[in-house]
């Protein structure tokens, strides 16, 4: 049972342009959000997190919004550059339950000069 | 300072066969888990060990088994393998237990082909 979901496999932007990244959970339980950004040949890499008590949490280009009545949370990338390019994982865990990170399936980002 | 390190890169196992992964941790880091990554979908938690100690198993056959020894490095074994075991096994540290929402640091993988 997939707990977090990205509906879009693909996202192509053009450099500079903003790149929006979606994820949808079911388990309301959730409390905590991470994006993980990933090369081919290299593990995931953190980019960055959000408390279920915040709605934004802002680090340079990237911005992450969490809309809790929604369940849904978007990565926005502002301006995208070419070295944005990878796949990107939404992550969601319950703070309770240890450090199990559920993971969405990952949407392939491909910015374009 | 080295990230994680997971050994061996890429790994050809028949049906039935045994495997042994490796893991080793950033220096410091106290906590290990490993999550399998099928072609196509995220990566998915197989088991965490923080201190030695099994802290979270996920949802895999009893066939999945791990361990955690006093320099904090880890291994994971799997028995008995399976076609469906082909896929990328990612081990992630950190420097406590999790508990505080700190973030993983995730090595580059294993890549697994059972034939």
């Amino acid at each position: 049972d997939q707990q977090v979901k990205q509906n879009s496999p693909s996202l192509s932007v053009q450099e500079g342009r903003i790149s929006i990244l979606n994820c949808d959970y079911t388990n309301s339980m959730f409390d905590y959000f991470l994006w993980y950004k990933k090369y081919p040949a290299e593990g995931p890499t953190f980019l960055i997190s959000i408390s279920s008590i915040k709605d934004k949490n802002e680090d340079g280009r990237f911005t992450v919004f969490l809309n809790k009545s929604a369940k849904h949370l978007s990565l926005h990338i502002v301006p995208s550059q070419p070295g944005d390019s990878a796949v990107y994982f939404c992550a969601a865990r319950v703070t309770n339950s240890g450090y199990a990170l559920n993971f969405g399936k990952g949407t392939s980002l491909l910015v374009t000069p | 300072d080295a990230g994680v390190t997971q050994s061996p890169t890429h790994l050809i196992k028949t049906r039935g066969q045994q495997v042994t992964l490796r893991c080793s941790p950033i220096s410091g880091h106290k906590s290990v888990s490993w999550y399998q990554q099928v072609l196509g979908q995220g990566p998915q938690f197989i088991f965490q060990y923080y201190e030695k100690e099994e802290r979270g198993r996920g949802n895999f056959p009893d066939r999945f088994s791990a361990r955690q020894f006093p320099n904090y490095s880890s291994e994971l074994n799997v028995n008995a393998l399976l076609l469906g075991d082909s896929a990328l096994y990612l081990c992630a540290s950190s420097l406590l237990e999790g508990w505080m929402n700190e973030k993983l640091f995730f090595g580059s993988g294993t890549q697994l082909s059972v034939l």
